[in-house]
């Protein structure tokens, strides 16, 4: 079935470091891709998405390219800011069923 | 615009008693999803809707859950009898049908402690 695999977190890293978070997908089709963010005590707020294959969807910095390929959406950011501190969810969305599946998450946490 | 609508926010209460969760989604929307997020097993989809009609219940981990929606601007997700287990936050979130352009929204959680 369709999956989402995220790495490991947390992710420590000092304000102003680059930052990449990887995303790996298995799905029939070219679903649509999603990044997600979850600031502490809050719901899940969309970053960015791309809807074909090399699309590079972006949003405050951050960016991510749609890579047919690899399987993979790649998460980056060329600086990292204490506010960026917050979970990451990769996500693929399901046509067939109008679901999103999710990865685990990913921990960042950026020290000043 | 009003994003989706949570409430309680916050809810604590004793083991055995009856929990509602509510949600308002955006309107317009038609797909209205149910998550539970924990710290074990991550974000989990418990149930969702398309135009009022459960589509999908798998997610559901016992005959104690049970959703609702009633009608477009609302949906109940009650646990009945609680337990401490279900301890957890509980996501609401809506999207347009069907269109994989469109991303789902979330609501900002119940933060559900049985005792």
């Amino acid at each position: 079935g369709d999956s989402v695999t995220q790495m490991e977190g947390p992710v420590t890293l000092s304000e102003e470091a680059f930052l990449t978070i990887n995303c790996t997908y298995t799905a029939t089709g070219y679903p649509s891709l999603f990044w997600y963010v979850q600031y502490p005590g809050e719901g899940l707020q969309l970053l960015l998405k791309a809807t074909k294959a090399d699309d590079k969807g972006s949003n405050k910095g951050f960016e991510a390219t749609y890579r047919k390929e690899t399987t993979s959406f790649h998460l980056e950011k060329g600086s990292v800011q204490v506010s960026d501190s917050a979970v990451y969810f990769c996500a693929l969305h399901q046509g067939n069923t109008g679901k999103l599946i999710f990865g685990q998450g990913t921990t960042l946490q950026v020290k000043p | 615009d009003a994003g989706v609508i949570q409430s309680p926010r916050h809810e604590v209460t004793e083991m055995g008693q009856e929990v509602t969760l509510r949600c308002k989604p955006i309107s317009g929307h038609d797909y209205l999803f149910w998550y539970r997020q924990t710290m074990m097993r991550g974000l989990e989809l418990l149930i969702y809707f398309n135009n009022n009609v459960p589509i999908d219940d798998s997610g559901m981990p016992e005959d104690r859950f049970s959703a609702k929606m009633p009608n477009a601007s609302f949906s109940t997700l009650k646990i009945q009898p609680s337990e401490p287990r279900d301890s957890a936050v509980y996501f609401c979130a809506s999207s347009l049908a069907g269109n994989s352009n469109q991303p789902q929204h979330f609501g900002d959680g119940t933060r559900l402690s049985i005792l």
